[in-house]
């Protein structure tokens, strides 16, 4: 089975960055995912991390330690249009299907 | 491409109807999959097809739900009958890797289904 935890609300402001952390305990790993949604909509793919380090798109990047059994999403330079859902899914090996977490809602302020 | 194309939006019925939920992947695209979003649980998926044909049915809540997808453009999920806690809002998603890999799933717009 898979346990993903990452926290469940977090506020920053317009302009700042934020880190969003994930731990998982897998059986198994072939990837891990983000996806950012917004009320009331679908969510939307952001990244795929399968090697260790730090992959950079933009405003947004994402790291992954496979050892630790850890990610993050961090988010530059804040825009209210953030405001939203942020949700770590894993891969795990020889199942051929992902498991999504509960995600963390991000409020931006002004 | 027009993406993913799931109906209707929204579905107000009475418990013990039959619901009947539909979906057009892209085109292209060899993975379908029935994901269902509650407050509580997160997105669950519930059935997942590979070039039409059922994969994996083991997150079907039980007996009273049903998915088919008879061609390569179209999928339905029904609930017969429907209960009040079937309530939440189901996503259909296509990807033309199992995983998603480094194109991750796209996600239609949602039923937001309501059993009273």
């Amino acid at each position: 089975g898979q346990n993903i935890d990452q926290p469940t609300e977090m506020t920053a402001t317009e302009g700042a960055i934020v880190q969003i952390n994930c731990t998982y305990q897998t059986s198994g790993f072939n990837g891990l995912f983000w996806y950012q949604q917004h009320a009331g909509e679908a969510p939307t793919f952001l990244s795929y991390n399968v090697l260790d380090g730090l992959e950079e798109k933009g405003r947004f990047s994402s790291f992954l330690s496979r050892s630790k059994g850890y990610s993050y999403l961090l988010l530059k330079e804040l825009q209210m249009k953030d405001s939203a859902s942020y949700l770590c899914v894993v891969n795990s090996g020889g199942y051929q299907k992902v498991t999504f977490g509960i995600g963390t809602k991000l409020q931006v302020i002004p | 491409d027009a993406g993913v194309i799931q109906s209707p939006r929204h579905e107000v019925t009475e418990m013990g109807q039959e619901v009947t939920l539909r979906c057009k992947p892209i085109s292209g695209h060899d993975y379908l999959f029935w994901y269902r979003q509650t407050m509580m649980r997160g997105l669950e998926l519930l059935i997942y097809f590979n070039n039409n044909v059922p994969i994996d049915d083991s997150g079907m809540p039980e007996d009273r739900f049903s998915a088919k997808m008879p061609n390569a453009s179209f999928s339905t999920l029904k609930i017969q009958p429907s209960e009040p806690r079937d309530s939440a809002v189901y996503f259909c998603a296509s990807s033309p890797v199992v995983t998603g890999g480094g194109y991750g799933y796209t996600f239609g717009s949602g039923t937001r289904l309501t059993v009273v």
